[in-house]
């Protein structure tokens, strides 16, 4: 059965710390990826994703993201965190055949402590 | 330029009154998916609409739900009979037409409580 996972579900950590969040999926066939943030009360907005090519993609606010097909691994990572980016994140996983039937992860609440 | 517009952003209702979601797609978006998020959980997919079509609505619950996107206005999201179990945040997205793997983009949400 298709599935993506997030592991961890609290994540706390201090400014200008390293961040990396984890993502695995489990799919039959091609599978197109994404991180979503989604702040406070707001939309989800798309923070990167994957469709091809280059397995380490670029996303907004400094955030990216590694495929690792052997490990069936997206996980999002970020060099330094800002008190900002306190939210949840959700990775999201769709089938190149039919890309709106979007799986979603449980989520991973971030909190960036000042 | 517009995103997807959702209203009400924030909806209380009695157990067994009628809700009613509305979804305006982001301009040049001919396709809606309506998902659900029930606290402590990811977004599950519930429906797909074309203009005047439902594509895919695997995941709306049998009964009480209900959803159209008519050939003008939003598109409708539409719970009968309330329960307690409904209380979440239902969230909107859009996408073009065409390619296979075009991104979908969310709306800000709409949270229902039921009391």
């Amino acid at each position: 059965a298709q599935s993506v996972s997030q592991h961890n579900h609290h994540v706390i950590l201090s400014e200008a710390a390293s961040l990396e969040l984890g993502c695995n999926y489990s799919y039959g066939g091609t599978v197109n990826l994404f991180w979503y943030v989604q702040y406070p009360g707001q939309h989800l907005q798309l923070l990167l994703k994957y469709f091809s090519g280059d397995p380490l993609v670029k996303g907004i606010k400094g955030f990216e993201a590694e495929f690792i097909k052997s490990k069936f691994s997206f996980n999002l990572r970020k060099p330094s965190v800002q008190w900002s980016d306190t939210a949840e994140y959700f990775c999201a996983g769709g089938s190149t055949s039919g890309t709106y039937k979007y799986i979603f992860g449980t989520g991973t609440r971030l909190k960036v402590l000042a | 330029n517009a995103g997807v517009m959702q209203n009400p952003r924030h909806l209380v209702r009695r157990r067994g009154q009628e809700a009613r979601l509305r979804c305006s797609p982001m301009k040049g978006h001919s396709h809606v998916y309506w998902y659900r998020q029930l606290p402590e959980e990811g977004l599950k997919f519930m429906v797909y609409l074309q203009k005047e079509n439902i594509i895919d609505e695997s995941g709306m619950p049998k009964e009480r739900f209900s959803a159209e996107f008519p050939k003008e206005g939003p598109s409708i999201l539409r719970i009968q009979q309330v329960v307690r179990g409904d209380s979440a945040a239902y969230f909107c997205a859009s996408s073009r037409p065409g390619t296979v793997g075009n991104t979908i983009y969310f709306g800000e949400g709409s949270w229902l409580t039921v009391v």
